[in-house]
């Protein structure tokens, strides 16, 4: 299998702007984590789905911050507009619905605002 | 809410034994996980208690204790590769199906 994959791997772009981040995840996976880290705040869960459905989002910051997964296979992460604070790693994770502990994370995206 | 207590860091030789503690709090508990992250890779799944006591993997262990809200990774013969950051992860609250990280333990690995 291929792993969890995101893209892309790096995004720079200013302040105001719209930044989709993207996620296909293992196939079979039931669950879908999308997590922000810092060094300041670790790692952050935003949100979370359940057989395409979005069942927690509690984690979300703000407005601007907006997810789908239109099918099993996919799932984006939108900002809109973009500020500098940010600027974080996303990770997407997967996993199977009863491997409770065992999440399988991509490899991230490295988001900078200027 | 939830909230896991982990040491920032901790240094040790290589060769050596360490062990990472973490303490959380939460309103329902379900089970501990553990999870490895190098410098500028993505975290990677180590190991979960359900239930109390010792699970080992190799050169790691990870054991657990429900009754004091705690748990520990055991990391034996280490390497200077294990040089990374280590994570405990609750899961518990009002829902069973998703975890929450604790800020991570940095291991120093001196040669």
């Amino acid at each position: 299998d291929a792993g969890v994959i995101q893209s892309p791997r790096h995004e720079v772009t200013e302040m105001g702007q719209e930044v989709t981040l993207r996620c296909k995840p293992i196939s079979g996976h039931d669950y879908l984590f999308w997590y922000r880290q810092t060094m300041m705040r670790g790692l952050e869960l935003l949100i979370y789905f359940n057989n395409n459905v979005p069942i927690d989002d509690s984690g979300m910051p703000e407005d601007r911050f907006s997810a789908k997964m239109p099918n099993a296979s996919f799932s984006t992460l939108k900002i809109q507009p973009s500020e500098p604070r940010d600027s974080a790693v996303y990770f997407c994770a997967s996993r199977r619905a009863l491997s409770w502990g065992e999440q399988f994370f991509g490899p991230g995206t490295r988001l900078t605002v200027l | 809410g939830q909230s896991l207590e982990q040491p920032s860091e901790v240094t040790a030789v290589e060769g050596a034994i360490v062990q990472i503690n973490c303490t959380y709090q939460t309103s329902g508990f379900y089970g501990l996980s553990w999870y490895q992250q190098h410098d500028g890779g993505a975290p990677t799944f180590l190991s979960y208690n359900a239930l109390d006591g010792l699970e080992e993997t190799g050169r790691f262990s990870s054991f657990l204790s429900r009754s004091d809200s705690y748990g520990y990774l055991l990391l034996q013969e280490l390497q200077m590769k294990d040089s990374a950051s280590y994570f405990c992860a609750v899961r518990g609250g009002n829902r069973d199906d998703k975890i929450i990280f604790g800020k991570g333990t940095r291991l120093h690995i001196l040669p």
